[in-house]
């Protein structure tokens, strides 16, 4: 997507903490949630509203919007975190949804 | 327990129109805030929202592709259904439908279908 900006890819050593950014022109004045897709499934809601966990997600899982970047933060990471990570936000003057390009997260 | 799975045709020829289906329980599209949505995924490739109905019978469209795309709700039974008009071998993708939460300009996807695959070709 050219409206959402994520890395394609990033690499992290278990127990270490991964930064999964999301940019876009003033996006603090969006909502944004985050999803998580591991190979072969469906997406799966991780946190949504910026920084809320939907009921089930650990809580290692962490988000924040400040600026022109939303980031999406897991700490600890396990091996089961491998996946691609997808931001997605409503833009209403379009009344359309937006999904960032996707980063994929290699667990080393 | 929220559930949705598509339905559809696996195979498509070009130019030839795809219909697919979303049957869903554990939820109902006449709840405010409630709406579902079509989002695909071609192969490789990121997330693409395609069409949102929601419980007033409001319909939205990706932009790009609006004038091929109708979503429909019937309430009674259930079910979502998006038809794909004038298909072309771009459009080969897996089609997810996704119950999606709405407040006002806020809306989330937090609940999918497991996808079917679609594949456009002669």
């Amino acid at each position: 997507s050219d409206f959402l900006t994520q890395s394609p890819s990033m690499s992290v050593a278990p127990g270490q903490t991964a930064i999964i950014t999301c940019g876009g022109t003033n996006i603090d004045r969006y909502s944004v949630h985050w999803y998580q897709q591991r190979p072969g499934q469906a997406p799966v809601l991780v946190v949504h509203d910026d920084r809320d966990r939907p009921s089930g997600i650990p809580e290692r899982f962490s988000g924040s919007n400040s600026g022109n970047t939303a980031t999406l933060t897991i700490s600890r990471v396990e091996a089961g975190d491998e996946a691609d990570y997808y931001c997605q936000l409503w833009d209403s003057s379009e009344d359309s949804g937006v999904f960032g390009g996707g980063t994929k997260l290699t667990v080393l | 327990q929220v559930t949705l799975r598509e339905s559809g045709p696996a195979l498509v020829k070009p130019t030839q129109t795809l219909t697919l289906t979303c049957r869903f329980s554990g939820f109902s599209l006449t709840s405010i805030e409630m709406s579902v949505s079509w989002i695909r995924q071609p192969p490789g490739k990121a997330l693409e929202w395609l069409a949102l109905v929601d419980w007033a019978g409001n319909k939205y469209y990706n932009t790009s592709m609006k004038t091929r795309l109708t979503i429909s709700k019937d309430t009674s039974e259930n079910q979502v259904v998006l038809i794909l008009t004038n298909v072309d071998p771009v459009d080969t993708a897996t089609y997810y439908c996704a119950r999606t939460l709405s407040f006002g300009p806020v809306k989330r996807f937090d609940s999918w279908g497991q996808g079917t695959v679609v594949t456009v070709s002669s």
